[in-house]
């Protein structure tokens, strides 16, 4: 079985420039999520996407934004960023059924620097 | 106030210590409660997962619910210096168009270090 995929493991941009992350979800995983974790926090949930459709989101901006894939993979895509936007970007997949939502899986993650 | 609240630590402990973390959290609708590990700079392992109220135990690890109070823990016995890291606590609650309830509230982390 594999598990949750991440790419670029790391990246740094310039203040505005524009960044896509990408991400495999674990076999069998049709939900997806995002989170943003700043150095020494918890992370905090972007947005989650299931069945290709946005169907959750936490208080980031509309410069966050996503999709999902046939294949149940997803892109992040952030626009004009910000020198706050540094982090770790975490990708999270589960199967989209009541009774599983515990069962979240957490890929290795993105460390986007923003300068 | 935030929706969860976990002590930052760290904690430090000798080798072979019994480890306990916990959490508080403040919205009754959780249902869902589960424990993360995570080394430095890499994405959080899901140790334990638990369905509302009660204790789960895998191995060295054991995972407490109180709902009346609003409080969880993780107790790990016997610890070892390989459970050297940040310990995150998440909750989640059901309900809402295709299970938007997936999403995750998180502490902000305890840091353990286990000294040999």
């Amino acid at each position: 079985e594999t598990g949750v995929t991440q790419s670029p493991t790391h990246l740094i941009k310039t203040r505005g420039q524009q960044v896509t992350l990408r991400c495999s979800s674990q076999s069998g995983h049709n939900t997806v999520s995002w989170y943003q974790q700043a150095l020494g926090q918890g992370p905090q949930f972007i947005f989650q996407y299931y069945r290709e459709e946005e169907n959750g989101r936490g208080n980031f901006p509309p410069r966050f934004s996503g999709l999902q894939f046939p294949n149940y993979s997803s892109e992040l895509n952030v626009n004009a960023l910000e020198l706050d936007d540094s982090a770790l970007y975490l990708c999270a997949s589960r199967i989209g059924a009541s009774g599983r939502l515990g069962e979240q899986f957490f890929g290795p993650g993105t460390r986007l620097t923003v300068l | 106030q935030k929706e969860v609240e976990q002590d930052p630590g760290p904690l430090s402990v000798p080798e072979g210590a019994i480890v306990s973390l916990n959490c508080t959290y403040s919205n009754s609708a959780f249902q869902y409660f589960m424990w993360y590990r995570q080394y430095s700079r890499k994405g959080p392992e899901l140790l334990m997962y638990t369905y509302s109220s009660g204790n789960k135990e895998d191995g060295r690890f054991t995972a407490q619910v109180d709902k009346s109070s609003k409080y969880i823990s993780l107790f790990i016995r016997d610890s070892q210096p390989s459970d050297s890291a940040t310990y995150l606590c998440a909750m989640s609650k059901p309900g809402g168009r295709y299970n938007q309830g997936g999403k995750l509230i998180f502490g902000q982390g305890t840091e353990l270090s286990v000294k040999p």
